[in-house]
């Protein structure tokens, strides 16, 4: 099966700044790879899909890059509503399908 | 609007049945390959089974292959998950997505199995 290696594991920013999240495959995957965030007490919403692909309105400063291992999900001018987990999840052609342990960002 | 509820969580003992049901709507829910995946408590996600838009296959995370089943009646609009033989590792919220691209969830609901 395919992990993906999450990091950080959480982080602390500030209004208005620049975040980065990572996901490392244990084998390529392609880009069949997407970011979800989850809002306390909330189910997780689509951020990403197919490592570069907004959802339907998603805000322009959520950008997803990366191909075969590596993948990253940036967050620009970050928001205070931006408070949140962030997951990615690897979904290849033939399951299982893998999350990354989840990323918990927090607001200085 | 896309909408997808959950519903038939509950609390239930070691070794107990129980039927889980995701009704669809807003969008053409005969196309779409459907998903579960959970969450136990204060944790992750975890995916645990995938059927196909026409049930012709199905797929199961190890930690439930042979315990539950998934189905789909595309005339009803709603997905299901089977659980038998429930342990005390599967209390999570439940939630169903739709699409191969997990487009949407739902808003979950919750399944606690303890004595």
């Amino acid at each position: 099966d395919t992990v993906m290696t999450q990091s950080p594991a959480s982080m602390s920013t500030s209004v208005g700044e620049r975040v980065t999240v990572n996901c490392k495959a244990s084998q390529s995957v392609g880009t069949v790879v997407a970011w979800f965030q989850q809002k306390p007490g909330q189910s997780p919403k689509r951020l990403i899909y197919l490592a570069t692909n907004r959802h339907t309105g998603v805000p322009d400063r959520f950008t997803g890059s990366g191909f075969g291992r590596d993948f990253t999900l940036t967050i620009s001018n970050v928001e205070a509503e931006d408070l949140a987990v962030y997951y990615c999840l690897q979904y290849g052609s033939i399951p299982p399908y893998t999350f990354g342990a989840g990323t918990k960002l927090e607001l200085k | 609007e896309v909408q997808l509820v959950e519903s038939g969580g509950g609390l239930v003992k070691p070794g107990s049945s129980l039927k889980l049901s995701c009704v669809a709507s807003g969008f053409t829910f005969s196309s779409y390959g459907m998903h579960w995946i959970r969450q136990a408590p204060k944790k992750g996600l975890e995916w645990i089974a995938l059927i196909y838009y026409d049930s012709s296959n199905k797929y199961y995370a190890d930690s439930v292959k042979g315990r539950f089943t998934i189905s789909r009646d595309n005339s009803k609009n709603t997905l299901y998950l089977e659980m038998n033989s429930l342990r005390s590792e599967d209390t999570a919220m439940y939630y169903c997505a739709n699409g191969r691209n997990f487009d949407y969830w739902g808003q979950g609901v919750m399944v606690t199995v303890s004595s």
